[in-house]
């Protein structure tokens, strides 16, 4: 199973909203709604933002959202803040009982 | 709340195997799902596998089969991940991580340990 493709960066400035992409394929992303996406600072543990695709945790800022289209799921990030700076991965089930994650996109606030 | 406290460092040799524990705490330990996910130096994450806790039974991706072994102890809440057949490669930072429960499995991970490095080195 190949990782999930992503932009290796995507920048903006605070403020802006920024979108990171995530594609897959039929037998990935586009066969199920259950992508997630985590945060994550160097040196600690990644947080999940997303899951099932657009579904955000307790706790986590309403700036963060998600959307699926064909084999492309999306992590948008309106409002954009300093703290927001960190990499940033989408996961996928790609069944049974298996998973794959992205290739990974580092953000960075200008 | 919910904890997953994970072993310490390792400095392995090449060819010898590692042992990883992920102490779970704060919630129903035997009906969960633990994944493993690593990142090497300067990559990506990683899904090594994963144990379902309530009957022990396990799938882990492909290019590790036949080299990782996971296992849990109910009585003590614990899972553990054992790697073998090290090389340089395996270097990297091992996260146990727990899947989560949202009226169904979401096959997502809403609690991570917090990572254990293990070094393989000659």
């Amino acid at each position: 199973q190949s990782a999930l493709t992503q932009p290796a960066s995507v920048s903006g400035s605070p403020g802006q909203s920024i979108t990171i992409s995530c594609t897959g394929t039929s037998s990935d992303v586009g066969s199920y709604n259950f992508v997630s996406w985590y945060q994550h600072h160097p040196g600690k543990a990644p947080k999940l933002m997303i899951y099932e695709g657009s579904k955000r945790p307790s706790g986590v800022s309403n700036r963060f959202s998600g959307s699926k289209s064909g084999n492309t799921a999306s992590l948008t990030i309106s409002g954009l803040q300093a703290e927001d700076e960190a990499d940033y991965y989408c996961c996928s089930f790609v069944g049974p009982s298996t998973y794959v994650f992205g290739t990974g996109t580092k953000v960075t606030v200008l | 709340q919910v904890h997953l406290v994970q072993s310490g460092a390792e400095v392995k040799k090449p060819g010898a195997s590692v042992k990883v524990s992920c102490k779970a705490s704060g919630y129903t330990f035997s009906n969960s799902y633990m994944h493993w996910v690593r990142q090497a130096p300067g990559q990506g994450l990683e899904w090594m596998g994963l144990i379902n806790l309530s009957d022990s039974s396990i799938s882990y991706a492909q290019n590790l089969k036949g080299r990782v072994t996971m296992t849990r102890d109910t009585s003590t809440s614990t899972v553990y991940m054992e790697l073998s057949s090290l090389r340089s490669e395996d270097t990297a930072v091992y996260y146990c991580a727990r899947e989560m429960y949202d009226n169904t499995w979401s096959k997502a991970f809403d609690m991570w340990g917090q990572g254990t490095m293990v070094t393989v080195s000659s």
